[in-house]
């Protein structure tokens, strides 16, 4: 079975600061991971995904993710928080082979705090 | 934006009446689908198509059908509707199927569905 786990609800950093949001995963086999991005009353926009390769993959407005596989971890990261970047975020995976569907985390609600 | 369209954004309805999402796109994409999104569920994929007529359940498709008779037009139907398809409703498109190859799938705005 695959799975998506979020493991914090709620992430408040300073602006300026640097920020991670967490996702690790469960999949049969190699994964294919997407992080998506939701303003409030908006639709989801993807961020970046992991497909193969480099293990640091870069996205949209300055994030970037680090593919971890020994740790089965896809966590958002971006330097220098920016209040802007208060949303909530989903990471999705699916796997290589087998299942077609993506599943997605429950979320996390990012707050940048100026 | 990914030239998605949904209608209405915002509906209150009655529990039994029948309800009738619509999704509408301009990228000619071959795939869509229609997804619930509920507090501590994330995202649940209700049924997907695959090309005109072509549909398919998902993990929650129960009291939920769809119909595309076009290319750009993908509709989901709450037969009767209940308390517990109050959710926000989202389409999104991909031109290959999501799962295959890591496809990106891009979301609508949204419909925002009150059953009382």
């Amino acid at each position: 079975a695959q799975s998506v786990a979020q493991p914090e609800d709620q992430v408040n950093v300073a602006e300026g600061n640097p920020l991670t949001v967490k996702c690790t995963y469960s999949v049969s086999g190699n994964p294919y991971l997407f992080w998506y991005v939701q303003y409030p009353n908006r639709g989801l926009q993807f961020l970046l995904k992991y497909i193969t390769g480099d293990n640091l993959v870069k996205g949209s407005y300055g994030f970037e993710a680090e593919f971890n596989k020994s740790q089965t971890s896809f966590h958002l990261k971006k330097p220098s928080a920016l209040v802007s970047d208060s949303a909530l975020y989903f990471c999705a995976v699916r796997a290589q082979t087998g299942a077609n569907n993506l599943f997605f985390g429950t979320g996390t609600r990012l707050t940048v705090i100026p | 934006d990914a030239g998605i369209t949904q209608s209405p954004r915002h509906k209150v309805t009655e529990t039994g009446t029948p309800v009738t999402l619509r999704c509408h796109q301009t990228e000619n994409h071959r795939y869509m689908y229609w997804y619930r999104q509920d507090p501590g569920h994330g995202l649940r994929l209700i049924h997907y198509s695959y090309g005109v007529k072509d549909t398919d359940k998902g993990e929650v498709s129960d009291g939920y059908s769809v119909s595309r008779s076009k290319t750009e037009d993908f509709l989901l139907t709450l037969e009767s509707a209940t308390s517990s398809q109050t959710s926000v409703y989202f389409c999104a498109i991909s031109e290959l199927w999501a799962g295959t190859s890591g496809n990106t799938i891009y979301f609508g705005e949204g419909s925002w569905l009150t059953v009382v």
